[in-house]
């Protein structure tokens, strides 16, 4: 059972490319979110998903879009990337959106934007 | 909006005793959830306990447990017979029991790295 997958773990981009980070799940969970954790910062909610083909903005959605075409799938795009966009991105998951439910995150990806 | 704060960057503590990491946060709600969750240098974040704030009971799991005072707003994590393994940046987390919207979300807090001297 291999839980949340994210590729790639490390990326190098320039001002202005575009990328898109991978999130896959392989247990069913309706819940998927993505965030951001800066030093010092804690970890901030960028989109979330309640389930497949419904999305919603977190906390800092700006310059992130997301789509839930499957269940399994929670991909997160950078469309012009900025260096104010280097961070450590991690996709997390859980059974359903009420709360109590244990988020299981994925191991990270560490993107820097020069 | 509810807000966590873990005030202490970093701590030490030697193997086989007992720390505490604290954590208080700030909300108008009178239920809703609180984690604690363990970053190792592997950087997969990981539950460690969690605690439904209409129980009054503190939580235990195996050598964590928490000390919850609702009144105080503080959720503080105990953990006991301290290892090598524990060595890992902790975050406090709030969560809204109101609906799913932007309530759904997990606040955190900053985080406290936590040394264990052998």
């Amino acid at each position: 059972n291999a839980g949340v997958t994210q590729t790639p773990k490390f990326q190098v981009l320039k001002t202005g490319q575009s990328m898109t980070l991978q999130c896959a799940q392989d247990m069913n969970h309706e819940y998927m979110s993505w965030y951001r954790q800066d030093p010092g910062m804690g970890l901030r909610l960028i989109h979330y998903s309640v389930g497949a083909g419904i999305t919603d903005q977190g906390e800092v959605p700006n310059g992130y879009n997301v789509s839930r075409s499957t269940t399994e799938d929670f991909p997160l795009r950078l469309l012009s990337a900025a260096p104010s966009q280097t961070s450590v991105y991690f996709c997390a998951s859980s059974r359903d959106g009420t709360g109590w439910e244990k988020l299981f995150f994925g191991s990270g990806t560490q993107l820097s934007v020069l | 909006a509810q807000t966590v704060t873990q005030s202490q960057p970093e701590m030490s503590v030697q193997e086989a005793e007992t720390v505490t990491l604290s954590c208080t946060y700030d909300t108008s709600e009178s239920d809703y959830y609180l984690f604690w969750y363990k970053q190792p240098p592997s950087r997969q974040m990981i539950l460690v306990i969690r605690q439904e704030a209409y129980k009054q009971q503190n939580a235990t799991e195996n050598r964590f447990s928490v000390n919850f005072q609702k009144a105080a707003k503080s959720f503080s994590l105990k953990i006991s017979d301290s290892q090598l393994g524990d060595a890992a940046m902790y975050f406090c987390a709030y969560r809204s029991l109101e609906g799913f919207g932007a309530n759904s979300k997990l606040t955190f807090g900053k985080g406290i790295t936590l040394s264990v001297r052998p």
